[in-house]
């Protein structure tokens, strides 16, 4: 993998229903996978920073896992709300303060 | 958490005028910024990156004599497109980091060239 790619590019949800996106990226020279949650006419949230293979992060309803060997990342939604409507995008880098590769995101519409 | 102002959110200009873009640290001192660019469809695509008190570094393809950066401190970085052409219409964002892992990114600027 050369890019750092995402899919799907969108997905449309109900309300309570659980999701998963999925972020792959270069594995040679990397360093962190970022996941940062961009809502419209918003500043790109920061979720998580992921460096270490196997890394598993929570933040609420909201967990990511890792492996750096194979090159992916995966973005878990349990139960997901129509506040966590927005576009999930993934990036790394190859080392600390360094430029972010992006993937195009992937667009999440929870509806009621 | 850190917060970064971007300034203005939207911006018509006429073909051949400069458009200065402000991107400001409001909480933290931001060592390094970066200055990305997005065209519809299309992933962030960086710039340039800036350290306070030195000279950005450009990534291949990017005019340094057309977009002009200046980072005079540790909370304010400037963006300038200089006599901007159609073709530069595009959303551009800043990011800045204080030397961690994580980029903190302003809200973004949509540029339209007349």
């Amino acid at each position: 993998i050369l890019n750092v790619e995402q899919s799907p590019q969108s997905l449309h949800v109900q309300e309570g229903d659980s999701t998963n996106f999925t972020c792959s990226f270069p594995s040679s020279n990397f360093y962190a996978l970022h996941w940062y949650r961009w809502e419209t006419a918003k500043s790109p949230e920061a979720l998580f920073v992921m460096t270490l293979n196997g890394d598993e992060k929570k933040k609420g309803r909201i967990s990511a896992t890792l492996n750096t060997k194979e090159g992916y990342s995966y973005l878990y939604i349990k139960g997901s709300q129509p506040e966590d409507s927005a576009t999930y995008l993934c990036a790394s880098n190859t080392g600390t303060a360094s430029k972010l590769t992006f993937g195009t995101g992937t667009r999440l519409q929870v509806t009621l | 958490g850190a917060v970064v102002s971007q300034h203005p959110s939207w911006v018509i200009c006429k073909s051949g005028t400069s458009v200065k873009i402000e991107c400001r640290s409001l909480d933290f001192q931001a060592t390094t910024m970066f200055w990305y660019r997005q065209f519809p469809k299309q992933s962030l695509m960086l710039m340039a990156t800036s350290n306070e008190g030195s000279k950005a570094t450009y990534e291949q393809g990017v005019e340094k004599d057309k977009f002009l950066i200046n980072h005079a401190s540790l909370t304010l970085s400037t963006l300038t497109v200089t006599s901007a052409h159609p073709e530069d219409s595009s959303f551009y964002i800043c990011s800045a980091t204080a030397g961690l892992d994580t980029q903190y990114f302003g809200p973004g600027t949509r540029l339209t060239v007349l």
